[in-house]
């Protein structure tokens, strides 16, 4: 079982250019979630899903898409990438009413 | 919307000292999460509570929810090097009116040998 998998672990983007960061999970669980840190700082909801087919902002969604055509994959869409942007990323999946597993997170710096 | 906040932000003990971090949310919470995030690592479960009032320990931390569910609080007695991190607590909104999973600001542990 691999749990929660996101790639890339790092990335360098430049400002105005687009990036999907993935994240995958075996664990067949309905509730996924994206969630940012930046520095120093705690974990803002960016968006996230009770299951495939249906997404909904969070706190942080300016952006940022999302999708969700499989139970598995919640893959996250970065437009036009700001230096505004540069903080970990990380997925989060829940199966109803117990604990968050997390990924191991995406490292993106907006240059 | 939900708004979860953590005192302190930061705090630095001596090795063998207590920790406490309390958690406060805007709202009721049906139950309460506590996560621990180790510097340059993922957050990581450490316990859920349910009941208004329910106090859990695992060896040194002691975990408490609120009569009122809007509050908790992890307490770590005689801190070791090894509790280092930010803890987190969160609100689970399962199932309700959002499903979101809201986290608190954290508390980051500094631990002096």
């Amino acid at each position: 079982n691999a749990g929660v998998t996101q790639t890339p672990k790092f990335r360098i983007l430049k400002i105005g250019q687009s990036m999907t960061l993935q994240c995958a999970q075996d664990m067949n669980h309905n509730y996924m979630y994206w969630y940012r840190q930046d520095p120093g700082m705690g974990l803002k909801l960016i968006y996230y899903s009770v299951g495939a087919g249906i997404t909904d902002k969070g706190e942080v969604p300016n952006g940022y898409n999302v999708s969700r055509s499989t139970t598995e994959d919640f893959p996250l869409r970065l437009e036009l990438a700001a230096p505004s942007q540069t903080s970990v990323y990380f997925c989060a999946t829940v199966s109803y009413g117990t604990e968050a597993f997390f990924g191991q997170g995406t490292r993106l710096t907006v240059v | 919307g939900q708004q979860v906040m953590q005192i302190p932000q930061y705090q630095h003990v001596q090795e063998g000292e207590d920790f406490t971090t309390y958690c406060n949310s805007s709202t009721t919470l049906s139950n309460i999460q506590w996560y621990k995030q180790r510097p340059g690592g993922h957050p990581v479960f450490l316990i859920q509570l349910v009941k208004s009032g329910e106090v859990k320990k695992q060896k040194r931390l002691t975990f408490q929810f609120g009569e009122a569910k809007k509050n908790s609080s992890l307490h770590i007695t005689a801190t070791q090097t090894t509790d280092v991190g930010t803890y987190f607590c969160a609100g689970p909104d399962y199932g309700g009116a959002t499903n979101k999973l809201i986290f608190g600001t954290g508390t980051l542990l500094a631990v002096q040998p």
